[in-house]
């Protein structure tokens, strides 16, 4: 069974540029998360879909951040524009339903913002 | 709201010793509880899980954990620690029908010849 897959894995912009993140769930699965992954932290909730409808983006930075899930599949996250602070590992998961049901990860995007 | 805190963010341990890595958490309801670990430049992987089963959770790799409702802990622990277990541990709550996961900082587990 393929796993969860992001590109890019690594990326470097200027502060005020904008970059934009792709994930691409095990296939099957209801429900997409995307984390933010700072340095040092754990990873944060940044905004989580019910097939393509959003369940969660209370943490989302709305002003700058945004996120799409086109066809309850593969989705994108994008930051426009960018700021330092945004400098983080950004992690999609995906689970078959909700609740307590295992988070599938995949291997991050490394976002550096010069 | 929920949160989880973890003990001490490095542990070092020598290896085929015991591992202890310690996660407290805050919960209004009755919480669903995670370990997952994190190889450098990987995404997180599961080890285990409490879902108000077992208190004593088997997980890959030899680990396991106790849900102790009355320490408000969920401890996880290796009886021999190896090499290949240096890696980042996060302890995670969720609560409800929400799968939001709130996690930890992390804990660095180094082992040692």
């Amino acid at each position: 069974e393929a796993g969860v897959a992001q590109s890019p894995r690594y990326k470097i912009i200027e502060k005020r540029q904008s970059v934009a993140f792709w994930c691409n769930p095990i296939s099957g699965h209801a429900t997409l998360y995307w984390y933010q992954q700072i340095l040092g932290q754990g990873p944060k909730l940044l905004i989580q879909f019910q097939n393509n409808g959003v369940v969660d983006d209370s943490q989302l930075p709305k002003d700058r951040f945004s996120a799409e899930r086109l066809k309850g599949v593969d989705s994108t996250l994008k930051i426009q524009p960018a700021k330092l602070e945004d400098s983080a590992v950004y992690l999609c998961a995906s689970s078959l339903g909700g609740g307590p049901d295992e988070q599938y990860f995949g291997p991050g995007t490394r976002l550096t913002v010069t | 709201a929920q949160s989880v805190t973890q003990l001490g963010s490095h542990v070092s341990v020598s290896e085929g010793a015991l591992v202890l890595l310690r996660c407290n958490y805050s919960s209004s309801v009755p919480p669903y509880l995670f370990w997952y670990v994190q190889y450098p430049n990987q995404g997180l992987q599961l080890l285990l899980k409490y879902t108000s089963a077992a208190t004593l959770v088997k997980g890959i790799n030899d680990f396991e954990a106790e849900f102790k409702k009355s320490e408000t802990s969920f401890h996880l622990t290796k009886p021999s620690a190896h090499m290949s277990d240096a890696a980042e541990y996060f302890c995670a709550v969720s609560t409800g029908t929400a799968s939001k996961l709130t996690f930890g900082t992390g804990t660095r587990l180094q082992v040692t010849l």
